[in-house]
């Protein structure tokens, strides 16, 4: 079955550093997703990605974060200069089949990539 | 804003009882409800789903009913294992932009 893969699975940083969260979502889906989840909190929405461009984005999201389709099967997400405060868990997810029918809304979703700040 | 709502947690169950996880969301439409599971250690993962109102999903043994009227989705499982204990995230969306969660539940099984 087909899944989404997210690399690497844990990431430490020192504060100031850039960190770029790698994601491959399913191959045929059309819409991609970062979420990221603080230890032991919600699940929070940071974008949403569709056709090359963002489709939606949280008030999280500000001008430290960036992301990417650099070619046709990575989707990326940037973080300039980390803070304390980044430290959670990011996933990526994806969703919406070609061929198939858009109003499916169920996001597949990866391991998640743990990022530590120090 | 729209939004899920869902019980607090701890939830301490024994091996085979009954679990009842609530959901309920404010939408100013109809969205699509999910439950998703989410394992130690591991990401999300659907567990069910509906897309319309008096929808049932069900899988693994767990159901749940898009009820409109209340605006429920409420989770169950006639019988828990302790392989179920797990957070458990009641979702909604309206469209492929973004999914709204709810806080998550934690529930423990013990044998």
């Amino acid at each position: 079955e087909p899944e989404v893969t997210q690399t690497p699975s844990h990431q430490v940083t020192q504060m100031g550093q850039e960190v770029i969260l790698r994601c491959v979502p399913i191959s045929n889906h059309l819409y991609f997703y970062w979420y990221r989840q603080i230890l032991g909190q919600k699940v929070e929405f940071l974008v949403s990605f569709y056709n090359n461009e963002i489709s939606e984005k949280s008030e999280i999201f500000d001008d430290q974060f960036s992301v990417e389709r650099p070619d046709g099967s990575n989707f990326t997400l940037k973080i300039r200069s980390t803070k304390l405060e980044d430290s959670a868990m990011y996933f990526c997810a994806s969703s919406g089949s070609l061929g198939g029918s858009v109003l499916v809304y169920e996001q597949y979703f990866g391991p998640g990539t743990r990022l530590t700040v120090t | 804003g729209d939004s899920v709502t869902q019980m607090e947690g701890p939830v301490t169950l024994s091996e085979e009882a009954f679990l009842t996880i609530n959901c309920t969301y404010t939408a100013t439409g109809y969205p699509s409800l999910f439950w998703y599971v989410q394992y130690p250690g591991e990401g999300l993962q659907l567990l069910l789903k509906a897309t319309k109102a008096d929808d049932k999903g069900s899988n693994k043994g767990f159901e749940a009913t898009y009820r409109k009227e209340t605006t429920s989705f409420h989770l169950e499982k006639g019988s828990v294992q302790v392989s179920d204990s797990a957070v458990y995230f009641c979702a909604h969306a309206y469209n492929n932009n973004d999914m709204r969660f709810g806080a998550g539940t934690r529930l423990t099984v013990k044998p």
